[in-house]
């Protein structure tokens, strides 16, 4: 069974770094892309940016403008979402995803986390 | 990025009822076009992905269509169980987007 499981809620001040996780398991982790997706509150659903744990290739939403950091280490089978000075707006519940593809090119989230919640506040 | 609209925000229907979620690209997409369903305090579970295919698991009430710019997710009989926002998504760009989503209420 395809597992993504993430880390935590977190609650930090603003100015303080954090990264939170996804642990991937019942698949092969350096074959299938996850992606980080935002939904601050009330609000609906962000693409942020996906990684390919195979070799670190990664993408960001150009909205983003380098405010995190995706990243993925295969001997752990995890993918994070790091930042090194955090906001007030980045208050909101992330979730990974495995991205998978059809042999046609067709790509998608096929499988969820459970969510990671920060609160970022003084 | 590739704007997705979604029609309506929200609409309310009874049960038994047939329901049509629509999506319109700024731009063509083809049928790089995926629907997500989200109920409250869950993680979105994919229902139709590349427009029109069902995703394994997934009720057969759930089907997708469209091409290009405009889509639609259609529920033949919506039943309590689907109350949630639903969401469209594109993979046909580098960046992929989502909609700005529908909430589907009885």
């Amino acid at each position: 069974e395809v597992q993504l499981v993430q880390s935590g809620p977190e609650v930090k001040k603003p100015g303080e770094s954090l990264k939170i996780s996804c642990k991937g398991s019942g698949y092969k982790f350096t074959s299938y892309w996850i992606g980080w997706v935002r939904q601050m509150p009330g609000k609906g659903l962000e693409w942020m940016g996906i990684v390919y744990p195979g070799d670190s290739d990664t993408r960001y939403s150009p909205s983003l403008r380098g405010e995190v950091t995706i990243s993925a280490d295969k001997s752990l089978s995890t993918a994070y979402l790091h930042w090194s000075s955090l906001e007030a707006s980045d208050s909101a519940l992330y979730f990974c995803a495995r991205g998978d593809w059809t042999d046609a090119g067709w790509g998608f989230f096929d499988n969820w986390g459970q969510g990671t919640l920060v609160t970022v506040s003084s | 990025d590739i704007q997705l609209t979604q029609s309506p925000s929200s609409l309310s229907s009874s049960v038994g009822d047939r329901v049509t979620i629509t999506c319109r690209a700024r731009q063509s997409i083809s049928g790089y076009l995926n629907w997500y369903q989200q109920k409250p305090g869950k993680a979105p579970k994919l229902l139709i992905y590349a427009a029109s295919n069902v995703q394994s698991g997934v009720p057969s009430r759930f089907s997708g269509s469209g091409s290009g710019t405009d889509f639609a997710l259609t529920i033949s009989s919506l039943q309590p169980e689907d109350v949630a926002t639903y969401y469209c998504q594109q993979s046909y760009s580098v960046f992929w987007t989502f909609g700005q989503g529908t909430k589907v209420e009885i």
